[in-house]
């Protein structure tokens, strides 16, 4: 597509239950960025990839966070015994070069709702 | 560690009326600046940047940026505010010398245009 395509739009879980988010960067682009944005905190960085390097998950806020990004692509977020405190929309964007004055594209979001 | 402060959370504005949005950081080195502009249930999209080769930028929908080293400044404004500039604004900085574009967000400013 043309865009960053994020599914799915919106997610409803449980209390404790686990949740995978799913992120397609824009064709070519090597870096990729997952933020949250909740009415508490505003828009906080999670984690980025860049190409096959480590990535650096310096934002994830517990270890019950962790993110993938398979052959350089598609990503997927996911949160383990999910907590009222993790509802919040979950931003992917995607970015051509590494920079720090690259633009980033950013996708429509994930709302996540924990009941 | 670097920080963004928008003054105001909300504004109100008049159609044709000067739109403007203020935006200090908290840097011992400049870093690169960005407007980033969000519509109701949608992603950011990128309104302007400043890179250091310009004080003055312009972006997209007749916004421009001047950055103020001295005040440590990167307001945002248009000069003839439009009904589909209704819309949250997020300042950001990124690390002069980060690896990838890593966003720290400011706390966004929603603008309302009354007609």
């Amino acid at each position: 597509g043309a865009g960053v395509s994020q599914s799915p739009s919106n997610k409803v879980t449980e209390k404790g239950k686990d949740v995978e988010l799913r992120c397609d960067p824009i064709s070519g682009h090597t870096a990729l960025y997952w933020y949250r944005q909740s009415l508490g905190q505003g828009l906080e960085f999670l984690i980025y990839f860049q190409g096959n390097s480590a990535p650096d998950k310096s934002g994830l806020p517990s270890d019950r966070f962790s993110a993938e990004r398979t052959g350089g692509s598609v990503s997927t977020l996911t949160i383990q015994r999910t907590q009222q405190e993790d509802s919040a929309v979950y931003l992917c964007a995607s970015s051509y070069g590494a920079g720090p004055n690259t633009e980033a594209f950013f996708g429509q979001g994930t709302r996540l709702t924990v009941v | 560690a670097q920080s963004v402060t928008q003054l105001g959370s909300h504004v109100s504005v008049s159609e044709g009326a000067l739109v403007l949005l203020r935006c200090n950081y908290s840097s011992s080195v400049p870093p690169y600046l960005f407007w980033y502009v969000q519509y109701p249930n949608q992603g950011l999209q990128l309104l302007l940047k400043y890179t250091s080769a310009a004080t003055l930028v312009k972006g997209i929908n007749g916004f421009e940026a001047e950055f103020k080293k001295s005040e440590t400044s990167f307001h945002l404004t248009k000069p003839s505010a439009h009904m589909s500039d209704a819309a949250e604004y997020f300042c950001a900085v990124s690390p002069y010398q980060a690896a990838g574009n890593k966003l720290t967000f400011g706390g966004g400013t929603r603008v309302l245009v009354k007609p």
